[in-house]
């Protein structure tokens, strides 16, 4: 899974299989979350957010899933598919005047044709 | 789709020159960000602006300036380049400033200072 921390661990799986990426966020207040995949040497591309007043959301082939009571985000993406290989990193709204987005470092996932 | 487009892919300087990165997005939004990103830190804010001629710090801010004349256009500037801002820059925007807003990236540039 994902934290804030210095190593970027990495998710192999084969084609055609369930990917399941973690992410642990920082602020209970936090109420906007967001995945993002980025392929390398591109930009971060948006894939799916979710409200903290939600637990699931579902998009094509991906679903986010939110559990406030452990600060627990996971992204899953079924059938995976060589295209599917990046690095995905979550995102928390901090709230605040500001309304930042603090990011996480990472998970690079790996697909196995 | 709105686009966030930097012009340049890579960047090759030397320590103590003054370095221009600029970005432009295409969707009138209000928010634009500059954020560095280093292998095991993720992305971290340098600025940000809510509109023209509006600018705030983010979490790393020294060594950096940055300029907002026109609304489509975000400037990041090095005044003085050093080795430690060797890194890849990423412009972002977003619409509002509002709560629930994803931001737009663009492609990045590869700072390399020699």
């Amino acid at each position: 899974g994902e934290s804030v921390g210095l190593h970027l661990p990495t998710l192999s799986v084969q084609e055609g299989d369930n990917s399941i990426i973690n992410c642990a966020y920082s602020n209970s207040a936090s109420d906007y979350f967001i995945w993002y995949k980025q392929e390398s040497g591109k930009g971060p591309q948006f894939i799916i957010d979710i409200r903290s007043n939600m637990d699931k959301r579902q998009g094509q082939r991906v679903t986010v899933l939110l559990n406030k009571t452990v600060k627990h985000l996971s992204l899953q993406i079924a059938a995976t598919q060589p295209g599917d290989s990046a690095v995905y990193f979550c995102a928390e709204n901090f709230g605040g005047a500001t309304n930042k987005l603090i990011f996480g470092t990472g998970t690079l996932l790996a697909v196995q044709p | 789709d709105v686009k966030v487009t930097q012009s340049s892919r890579y960047l090759v300087k030397r320590t103590g020159e003054k370095v221009f990165l600029e970005c432009v997005q295409d969707m009138d939004h209000e928010n634009m960000f500059w954020y560095r990103q280093d292998p095991g830190l993720g992305l971290r804010l340098i600025y940000f602006s809510y509109d023209v001629k509006m600018k705030e710090k983010g979490d790393i801010p020294e060594g950096y300036s940055v300029s907002r004349e026109k609304k489509e256009r975000f400037s990041l500037i090095l005044e003085s380049a050093s080795t430690n801002q060797t890194s890849m820059y990423l412009c972002a925007s977003r619409e509002t400033g509002g709560p629930n807003e994803k931001l737009f990236f663009g492609s990045g540039t590869q700072l390399s200072v020699l």
